[in-house]
């Protein structure tokens, strides 16, 4: 059965380094998303993107984020500048057809940053 | 999305019946019930949705009242692996996550 892959699995960083975290989404959907969940919090919704575009984003997803599809396979989530309050799990998903549909989710990335 | 409202924590035995309530009186009309669970801290695992009528599939069964106002979700014969925190979605778009139930399976 098709999945959501990320890479790393476990990221430590330095405040105010440069991170990038690695998704490959299921080979033919065409909806990217990013959660986040701080350490015994909710999982929260990031952004969404869709055609090279971001579709819509949080609150949360301020200027030291960003997303990419580099290429064919991969979709990316760069944080800038890291905070201490970055550390978290990132989640990435993706949805066959649309916003709507059924969201399938990676296994995530554990960022800790000191 | 609606809200949702799921009970805090339950109990079941495994190898029983694992009823998982969860209300979404304000659900509107173009929303899907769906279900994820979230073991440990892994990521967030599809089990089910519906829009009216019940559902199955090989993971659970989803019972969805008339009124559309709740729904539960039945784990016909709970594992310890079932441990997990259990999310009800109302949703048309992006998912919201609220604190979910989390279900313990006793040995």
């Amino acid at each position: 059965e098709p999945e959501v892959t990320q890479t790393p699995s476990h990221q430590v960083t330095q405040m105010g380094q440069e991170v990038i975290l690695r998704c490959v989404p299921i080979s033919n959907h065409l909806y990217f998303y990013w959660y986040r969940q701080i350490l015994g919090q909710k999982v929260e919704f990031l952004v969404s993107f869709y055609n090279n575009e971001i579709s819509e984003k949080s609150e949360i997803f301020d200027d030291q984020f960003s997303v990419e599809r580099p290429d064919g396979s991969n979709f990316t989530l760069k944080i800038r500048s890291t905070k201490l309050e970055d550390s978290a799990m990132y989640f990435c998903a993706s949805s066959k057809r649309g916003v709507q549909e059924t969201q399938y989710f990676g296994p995530g990335t554990r960022l800790l940053v000191l | 999305d609606a809200k949702t409202t799921q009970p805090p924590s339950m109990d079941c035995a495994e190898g029983r019946a694992a009823n998982l309530p969860c209300n979404h009186s304000t659900i509107s009309g173009n929303e899907y019930v769906y279900w994820y669970r979230q073991i440990h801290s892994q990521g967030p695992q599809y089990i089910i949705h519906g829009l009216k009528n019940n559902e199955t599939n090989e993971m659970a069964s989803l019972i969805i009242t008339e009124d559309r106002k709740s729904s539960t979700l039945i784990l016909p014969h709970a594992t310890l692996r079932d441990t997990a925190v259990y999310y009800c979605i109302a949703r048309d778009d992006k998912i919201i996550f609220g604190k979910g139930t989390r279900l313990h399976i006793l040995p």
